[in-house]
């Protein structure tokens, strides 16, 4: 099963884009990039998911290299509301779909 | 309004007094599961279930037990609590996307257990 690999925390000014890098070298070719949340003690909040092609939603948009093997998420006007644990994982199909590991994130900090 | 509840949100009890942990979901999802969160280690998987009837062991499926009566409520039972479980605990249900790997999974508020 893919693990992912992420800083442990980063820093940004509010009002500024936020990247965070996630490594998944060991990504095969039918398992999706997810990114999850969590602010304080909540439970996770879904952000946004792709296999091969960049996405956007409302939220943030997701980079994923040609190789597959890092991404990046991208806030495009972090607030301090988005200061929040981030989580990269990887997810499969058929038999690692019930497989969901959360690694230990990266915390960023949005400061004014 | 779409949502994973868990009952109760928080909870203090004594080691071995048995205690379940109510989980609820309103999407039809036939995917759900259990996690518990510790200090530097993350969220850990305790057990799943892919429907009805059908459930199996995440990473740390010790001392605990589930059932999957109803496709909506998927329990977490610890028949006899001891201290190192007490953790933060969450419950997650999803459509089941073992076709197409791409199902997002939707979280309940978390359980806060305290086992003195």
């Amino acid at each position: 099963d893919a693990k992912t690999t992420q800083p442990t925390s980063m820093d940004c000014a509010e009002g500024r884009a936020a990247n965070l890098p996630c490594n998944h070298s060991t990504i095969s070719g039918n398992e999706y990039v997810y990114w999850y949340r969590q602010i304080h003690s909540q439970g996770p909040q879904y952000i946004i998911h792709g296999l091969k092609n960049n996405e956007t939603n409302e939220m943030a948009s997701l980079i994923i290299t040609e190789d597959r093997k890092s991404s990046t998420l991208i806030l495009p006007h972090a607030t301090l509301r988005d200061t929040a644990v981030y989580y990269c994982i990887v997810r499969g199909v058929s038999y690692n779909f019930n497989k969901f590991y959360f690694g230990s994130g990266t915390k960023l900090n949005v400061k004014p | 309004e779409a949502q994973v509840t868990q009952n109760p949100r928080y909870l203090i009890t004594v080691t071995g007094k048995k205690l379940t942990v109510t989980c609820s979901q309103n999407m039809n999802h036939e995917y759900m599961s259990w996690y518990r969160q510790d200090p530097g280690l993350g969220l850990r998987q305790i057990y799943y279930s892919m429907n009805v009837e059908v459930t199996d062991k995440g990473d740390v499926p010790e001392g605990y037990k589930v059932s999957r009566k109803e496709k909506r409520n998927f329990p977490l039972i610890l028949e006899s609590p001891s201290p190192n479980q007490t953790s933060l605990y969450f419950c997650a249900s999803s459509f089941d996307g073992r076709a197409r790997g791409r199902e997002t999974q939707y979280f309940g508020p978390g359980t806060r257990l305290l086992v003195l």
